[in-house]
């Protein structure tokens, strides 16, 4: 059956770095687009990044752009987001979910804070 | 980057019908439609309907999708209390080379 687990979540200070991954199985990994898709306590979902199948598109939300970098690597059905000079309003659950949104992890928290 | 409208909240009684909507432009939800997603408490969301309307294997019929010009719409009849839970739209920006969510609907069943 399809799975997919975050890690990488944790308590960071402002301006840190912390790298997000999301194991996958179950499936072709190296045949889908992934999302990450982020939700700060109390609010809705806000989508963050896309990687293609093959890793050569990526996109990011405004919010995000030039700090935050998605990767994946097909060898380990993996799906990485790099986020740096982290921010307090980049606190939130991050989840990482697959092209069509039909699959998603259970999240990872983030929480950056002085 | 802007997202999608969607009314904040919605309430309706048992066994009814509720139709939520998601408002976007001709660049998003009118461009390729919108997909649907349920999310209860605590829970990852879930796909209700994907773009083209249709319905992944294992959702309840209840749940149905269309969409008129940029504004996509969740049909739920027959409401159930399981029903209760957070709804978001969701459509590629083709403008924005970006995916843009709506806010949410909090639907309650009375």
């Amino acid at each position: 059956q399809v799975q997919m687990v975050e890690s990488g979540g944790g308590v960071v200070q402002p301006g840190r770095s912390l790298r997000l991954s999301c194991a996958t199985s179950g499936f072709i990994f190296s045949s889908y687009t992934f999302h990450w898709v982020r939700q700060a306590p109390g609010k809705g979902l806000e989508w963050v990044a896309l990687v293609s199948y093959d890793g050569t598109d990526k996109y990011y939300a405004d919010s995000v752009k030039g700090r935050f970098t998605i990767s994946r690597d097909n060898s380990k059905n993996t799906l990485n987001l790099q986020m740096n000079n982290l921010r307090v309003e980049d606190t939130a659950v991050y989840f990482c979910a697959r092209e069509d949104y039909d699959f998603w992890g259970r999240g990872t928290t983030v929480t950056v804070s002085s | 980057q802007a997202g999608l409208t969607q009314p904040p909240s919605v309430s309706k009684g048992l066994r009814q019908t509720a139709t939520l909507t998601c408002t976007g432009n001709n660049n998003n939800v009118g461009d390729r439609g919108a997909v649907w997603l349920q999310q209860h408490q605590g829970h990852p969301p879930k796909l209700l309907c994907h773009r083209n309307n249709h319905r992944p294997s294992g959702i309840s019929e209840r749940f149905s999708a269309s969409r008129s010009t940029n504004t996509a719409s969740l049909t739920i009849t027959g409401l159930q209390p399981e029903d209760e839970a957070d709804y978001y739209c969701s459509a590629w920006d083709s403008t924005l080379s970006a995916w843009v969510f709506g806010g949410g609907t909090k639907l309650t069943v009375l």
